[in-house]
């Protein structure tokens, strides 16, 4: 089975500021990674999705993530933060559609 | 296009009773998934639905739960005898097609149960 750690339970910044948000992976077979974002009593939203077919893949609202394979990492990022960015965000791991893990969830928060 | 619809939205019961929740997905997705997200915790997928046949139940405790997707369209999910620790968001996915390659889910606003 595959699993996914999330290595930061919340993460603070400045408005304007960058963001990392580290996940790291584990997975017998090819994955597919996804991060998905969860606002305050809204329903989850898929942000960006990694699928073989590059390893930078870009997201809606600015948002990144870089497949390495080497380090069994896929790390979201975000040159600038935003007030509106301030949410709980899912790291997901899963393999053919089957067995979706997420990972325990980062929270950020954003200082004005 | 309307989203993924569930219902209902808050439900309040007592330990040893029985509860039930209803999840509409996308018109057309054939693809539905029930998850279960304890505060603190990311969504456990429970079950796993490609039309009205079951792909993954894994993790689903079958002893106290059981979800049917009859007619490959809507689906319920129940839970009985419901225990304190089953305290949760039951949320509601869908998606296209389990065979198109990393296939987006789209969910419902969930429903939280509180087990008292």
């Amino acid at each position: 089975a595959q699993s996914v750690t999330q290595l930061d339970s919340h993460v603070s910044v400045s408005e304007g500021t960058p963001v990392l948000l580290r996940c790291n992976y584990s997975s017998s077979y090819s994955p597919s990674l996804f991060w998905y974002v969860q606002h305050p009593n809204k329903g989850l939203q898929l942000l960006l999705k990694y699928t073989s077919a590059a390893t930078l893949v870009k997201g809606i609202n600015g948002f990144e993530a870089e497949f390495k394979k080497s380090e069994t990492s896929f790390h979201l990022t975000k040159p600038s933060a935003h007030m509106s960015d301030a949410a709980e965000y899912f790291c997901v791991v899963s393999v053919n559609n089957n067995d979706m893990r997420f990972g325990a969830g980062t929270r950020l928060t954003v200082k004005p | 296009e309307a989203g993924v619809a569930q219902s209902p939205r808050y439900k309040i019961i007592e330990k040893r009773q029985s509860v039930a929740f209803w999840c509409n997905p996308i018109s057309g997705h054939a693809t539905l998934y029930w998850y279960q997200q304890i505060l603190g915790q990311g969504p456990k997928l429970l079950i796993q639905f490609q039309n009205n046949g079951v792909v993954d139940d894994s993790q689903l405790p079958k002893d106290r739960f059981s979800a049917e997707r009859l007619k490959g369209v809507d689906s319920t999910l129940k839970i009985q005898p419901a225990k304190l620790e089953d305290s949760a968001v039951y949320l509601c996915a869908s998606s296209h097609d389990r065979d198109i390659m990393a296939d987006t889910q789209y969910f419902g606003p969930g429903t939280r149960l509180t087990v008292l």
